[in-house]
């Protein structure tokens, strides 16, 4: 059972935004301002997309959003593209654990 | 750029040995926490455990503590993942990835090491 809870799995047609939700405690997600989401394709290196929240690195598509609001953050895609079906995963710093990161379970993306 | 390079795909036989190497290039090795990932067929990503090449500081998550030893040698920049006695169960994708400077995040990654253990 992983330490941040995802939905398994998401949905949405081209054009369409979706939101993709990561829940923790107040130990990590709440408690502070270092969530990040990656984005892995089959067979490839996991991807960042954003960190420290809603910082998107250099060369991220601008159609990929994040926040928090208490101990959820949140990942939110528009202008659902055929690209972006992949696996996402969160991530958060946590003063719970010596491993200092804690990850989500991952959620699949389906482009409809 | 910071890259992280492992080593090939690697085919073994219960009960045999095994070492993974991730080197790393492009920044100070010995100033970065690096540590493995585990990621089972059609499964997701589990943190193994980490070590500050600086000082050897080594950390296990639960689950794999006593499973696989972490170590680096850093007058090579290189980390390592090691089995003494391989399972059928030990079969994944195996991935290093280097903290960020304050130890919060993660921010790069290397391309990964498939390992299958199989008779």
């Amino acid at each position: 059972q992983s330490a941040l809870t995802q939905p398994a799995s998401v949905s949405g047609s081209p054009g369409q935004s979706i939101i993709i939700s990561c829940t923790g405690t107040s130990s990590d997600v709440g408690g502070y301002k270092y969530v990040s989401w990656f984005q892995q394709h089959p067979g490839k290196a996991p991807k960042l997309m954003i960190n420290d929240v809603s910082n998107r690195p250099s060369g991220v598509s601008n159609r990929f959003s994040g926040s928090k609001s208490g101990n959820t953050a949140s990942l939110t895609i528009s202008g659902l593209q055929a690209e972006d079906e992949a696996d996402y995963y969160c991530t958060s710093y946590t003063s719970s654990s010596p491993l200092h990161v804690v990850f989500g379970g991952g959620t699949k993306l389906t482009v409809l | 750029e910071v890259q992280l390079v492992q080593s090939g795909a690697e085919v073994k036989k219960p009960g045999e040995s095994l070492k993974i190497s991730c080197k790393g290039s492009g920044y100070s090795f010995t100033s970065y926490w690096i540590g493995w990932v585990r990621q089972m067929p059609g499964k997701g990503l589990e943190w193994m455990g980490i070590i500050y090449p600086g000082d050897s500081d080594t950390r296990y998550s639960p689950s794999f503590q006593g499973q696989v030893t972490i170590s680096a040698d850093k007058s090579i920049s290189t980390a390592y993942l090691q089995w003494s006695s391989l399972k059928a169960s030990d079969t994944a994708m195996y991935y290093c990835a280097r903290q960020d400077g304050s130890g919060t995040s993660i921010n790069y990654w290397g391309q990964g090491t498939l390992v299958s253990v199989s008779s």
